[in-house]
């Protein structure tokens, strides 16, 4: 059972164009994340969100966590051709260690192939 | 500071046959986890270990085994390989939020 439902599975834009990816679940989580794949590579994380209705800003990237803490969108405003990726969201619910260290699993979203066209 | 390190970059195997994934990581971090990815299922959990000498099973353990005798090391084992284990498999391990991952192990099950 896929617990966090990724979309668009696949998108294909021009250069300059806007984009939207969204991230649902039923599940309430903790966190959300959001990586971003190349091909022949592991994800790198780009933002991590924990509060709900919290919004996170990154260059041309915008990352929003539901005020439910259910779900996410990254939306990517002019997008250029170093854009194109794998796009991965994943909901942390596992407890924070008791060290501090670090935290839970993650379970992922399926994934967003972004293709950009210059 | 190389980050997370697994060995080999590619494998391929004969159904039956066994073999092991080493996951290394130089960031002193206490969770380490084993994900396989395949087409349009994004990354699904397979073990993972919150500590030396400490594993748990994750989502899709089933024909896997794993290991961690040092805290740097993660080691994913296929005691008798199957074609439905063909995919590329990532290592992670965590400090605080992010997840580093390593840059993942094609592995060919014929």
């Amino acid at each position: 059972t896929q617990l966090l439902e990724q979309s668009p599975q696949f998108l294909s834009i021009q250069e300059g164009e806007n984009l939207t990816v969204y991230c649902n679940s039923s599940s309430v989580f903790s966190s959300l994340q959001w990586y971003r794949q190349e091909p022949g590579e592991g994800p790198v994380l780009l933002v991590t969100v924990v509060t709900g209705g919290e919004v996170k800003k990154l260059k041309r990237l915008t990352f929003q966590f539901g005020d439910a803490r259910k779900d996410s969108s990254l939306h990517i405003t002019a997008a250029q051709p170093g854009d194109a990726g794998l796009y991965l969201c994943a909901g942390a619910r596992g407890l924070v260690y008791a060290g501090g260290t670090s935290y839970g699993k993650l379970t992922f979203g399926q994934g967003t192939i972004l293709t950009v066209h210059p | 500071n190389a980050g997370v390190t697994q060995t080999p970059k590619f494998r391929v195997l004969k159904t039956g046959q066994s073999m092991t994934l080493l996951c290394a990581q130089d960031m002193n971090h206490e969770y380490m986890y084993w994900y396989r990815q395949d087409p349009g299922m994004g990354l699904r959990l397979i073990h993972y270990s919150v500590g030396e000498g400490t594993t748990a099973k994750g989502e899709v353990p089933d024909g896997y085994n794993v290991s961690r005798l040092k805290k740097q090391n993660f080691l994913l084992g296929l005691e008798s390989a199957a074609p439905s284990q063909t995919s590329v498999y990532f290592c992670a391990s965590t400090h605080g939020y992010e997840q580093y991952f390593g840059p993942g192990t094609r592995l060919t099950v014929t």
